[in-house]
């Protein structure tokens, strides 16, 4: 199994841009959730997803949307990014419903908003 | 969510062992202790949980008190490697939904010297 992909690894987009971060996860999960890392900070929760055509807001949720159309992929969209959400982006996925399953993380994507 | 008190950091030789608090005094009874860790420039990654009783895998100990109002990580021989960041975070498996969220703190910063 790969686990969680996250692509890309790295990117640099100018304000007002938008763009698509990718998460897929090979392991028949249903939850699926994102997290963003401030320096210093832990991560918290922007979107998260129970199953394939649920979404939920998490904790930050204002500048992002997400979907969730297949039970592999849970994409998260920037509509008009800003320096504040210059972050390090994580996804997420566990097993849900009647036990307190572990998450697997991605590796991340560095995002810089110039 | 009930909130967990970590150390901001600690320090260990290699191959010694490792005992990392955490402190969650408004712990309630379905809540279970989970323990990650993130290492430099990855995701978190999973290392133990558990509810009441103490737990052993091939990572880690997990020592919970007998009111459950604190716990201890253990790393019974530390190496390079183990140098994270450590966070305890609680999770109430009794609900669905948001509930599946990690509520990351900031963690112990765990040192580890050759």
């Amino acid at each position: 199994n790969a686990g969680v992909t996250q692509t890309p690894k790295f990117q640099v987009l100018k304000t007002g841009q938008s763009m698509t971060l990718q998460c897929a996860q090979d392991m028949n999960h249903e939850y699926m959730s994102w997290y963003r890392q401030d320096p210093g900070m832990g991560l918290r929760l922007i979107h998260y997803s129970v199953g394939a055509g649920i979404t939920d807001q998490g904790e930050v949720p204002n500048g992002y949307n997400v979907s969730r159309s297949t039970t592999e992929d849970f994409p998260l969209r920037l509509l008009s990014a800003a320096p504040s959400q210059t972050s390090v982006y994580f996804c997420a996925s566990s097993y849900s419903a009647g036990r307190s399953y572990e998450q697997y993380f991605g590796p991340g994507t560095r995002l810089t908003v110039t | 969510d009930a909130k967990t008190t970590q150390p901001n950091s600690m320090e260990s030789n290699e191959e010694e062992p490792v005992h990392l608090p955490c402190n969650h005094s408004t712990i309630s009874g379905t809540d279970y202790i989970h323990w990650y860790r993130q290492l430099p420039s990855q995701g978190p990654e999973y290392v133990i949980h558990g509810l009441t009783s103490n737990v052993n895998n091939r990572m880690a100990s997990l020592a919970i008190a007998e009111d459950r109002k604190s716990s201890t990580l253990i790393l019974h021989r530390a190496t390079l490697r183990d140098a994270a960041v450590y966070y305890c975070i609680l999770r109430d498996v009794n609900s669905g939904g948001s509930n599946y969220k990690l509520t990351f703190g900031k963690g112990t910063l765990l040192t580890v010297n050759p």
